[in-house]
Order: C-alpha cells, then structure tokens, then sequence
C-alpha cells in the first residue's frame, strides 16, 4: 500500500487544455513537495508547500496544500508540450528532506 | 556550475553478478543521496552520504551498499544482483546534510537479465 496516492496515473491531453493531479494520504504531513522527471533524467523539485491551504503559484501551475496537510493538488492552466512529465508528490518524515517518501506519479503527455 | 553526473547511463548485467555505480555531485556539495525508482514502487531511498560518512539508509538489503570519497564523488555497489534489481538508479546531491534542495542527476538504466 502506497503512503501517498497519487491520481490520476496517467493523462493525455491537448496543448491549451486545464488539468489537476492530486496526491493523495491519510496521513498528516508536515510539508510536501512537488517534482517533474522528464523522460531520461531525474526529478526537478517544482515546489515545497508547508502551510495548511497555503496555495503556491508557479507561472501556470498552481499548488495547493489541503487544510488538513494531508493532500495537495497541482493545476496546470493552458498546458504546453513542454509541461509533458512525471508529476510527482514526495514527503519528508524524517524530518531531515532526505528519507522522502514518494508517489508513483502522474505521467502526463500534452499533445501539439 | 555543471550538474550532477552519474556513470555510466546504461548497463545490461546477468543473475549474480555485481555493479557498481559512480555519481559525481555538484561542486561544493558534499551531501549524496542513492534512490531507486521502478514503475510499481516508485522512488525508494537507499542511503545518504556526507562528508564520507553514512548519515542515513533505507530498507534495503545489504547487498546494496554504497561509500563516499573524499572529494564528495560517491558510488554505490550490487553485489549478486537479482532480476529484481532492474531499475533506475538516481543519485541525488546537496550542500549539507539537511534541509536543503537536493539536485537529482539522469539516473543509470540497470537492467539485470
């Protein structure tokens, strides 16, 4: 059983349209971050929320925090081919940003 | 400021053999982190090293091992590999050993057959 789920697995939509993704967990985290792994390399961090309902804005990607600190969600508005990536949640439960606990992920493939 | 680098980027091994990985950290930082990512588990951390010295480690079998040289450049070791082992294999560097944002590097493609 995954510590976070993250929803949906896999998307494919046209260049121009909305999305959100979720990571999802019943537990209560102190932070969360969000990365995107493109195709042959690693994860770049996108963004590390740690308030309750604290919203994050990132150009057009949009992060929320769930008040309850237990699920976060990603918006994409007016998609582009080059957001096309693994979307993926991480927590920290050792206190020290490095034993991070993962999702599987979001693929998402945005077409021209 | 170049990136973190991991060789080599591909390697195709059998049952039983061993591997070892080498990840070149960022210049000036001195934190390296192993992680494994496959499709049905994801990324999962294998251990940190700072400063030469085994600060943290997941769970994982001894088999896998890892160390750090003192001009911050890490590797890590497979012994007896398994078909199990096949994944990605990232390493990730930082400037200390907590806190701080952690550069990934494009991972090593281990494929065991």
């Amino acid at each position: 059983t995954q510590l976070l789920e993250q929803s949906p697995q896999f998307l494919s939509i046209q260049e121009g349209e909305n999305l959100t993704v979720y990571c999802n967990s019943s537990s209560v985290f102190s932070s969360l971050q969000w990365y995107r792994q493109e195709p042959g390399e690693g994860p770049v961090l996108l963004v590390t929320v740690v308030t309750g309902g604290e919203v994050k804005k990132l150009k057009r990607l949009t992060f929320q925090f769930g008040d309850a600190r237990k699920d976060s969600s990603l918006h994409i508005t007016a998609a582009q081919p080059g957001d096309t990536g693994l979307y993926l949640c991480a927590v920290d439960r050792a206190g020290n940003n490095r034993k991070l606990i993962w999702g599987l992920g979001t693929s998402l493939a945005v077409n021209p | 400021k170049a990136g973190v680098t991991q060789t080599p980027r591909y390697l195709i091994k059998t049952r039983g053999q061993q591997v070892t990985l080498s990840c070149s950290p960022i210049s000036g930082h001195r934190s390296v982190s192993w992680y494994q990512q496959t499709p049905g588990q994801g990324l999962q951390f294998l251990f940190e090293y700072f400063s030469e010295t085994q600060r943290n480690k997941g769970n994982f079998p001894g088999r896998f091992s890892g160390r750090q040289f003192s001009n911050s450049r890490s590797e890590m070791n497979v012994s007896t590999l398994e078909l199990g082992d096949s994944a990605l294999y990232l390493c990730a560097s930082s400037s200390t050993s907590a806190g701080n944002e952690q550069f990934f590097g494009p991972g090593t493609r281990l494929t065991v057959l």
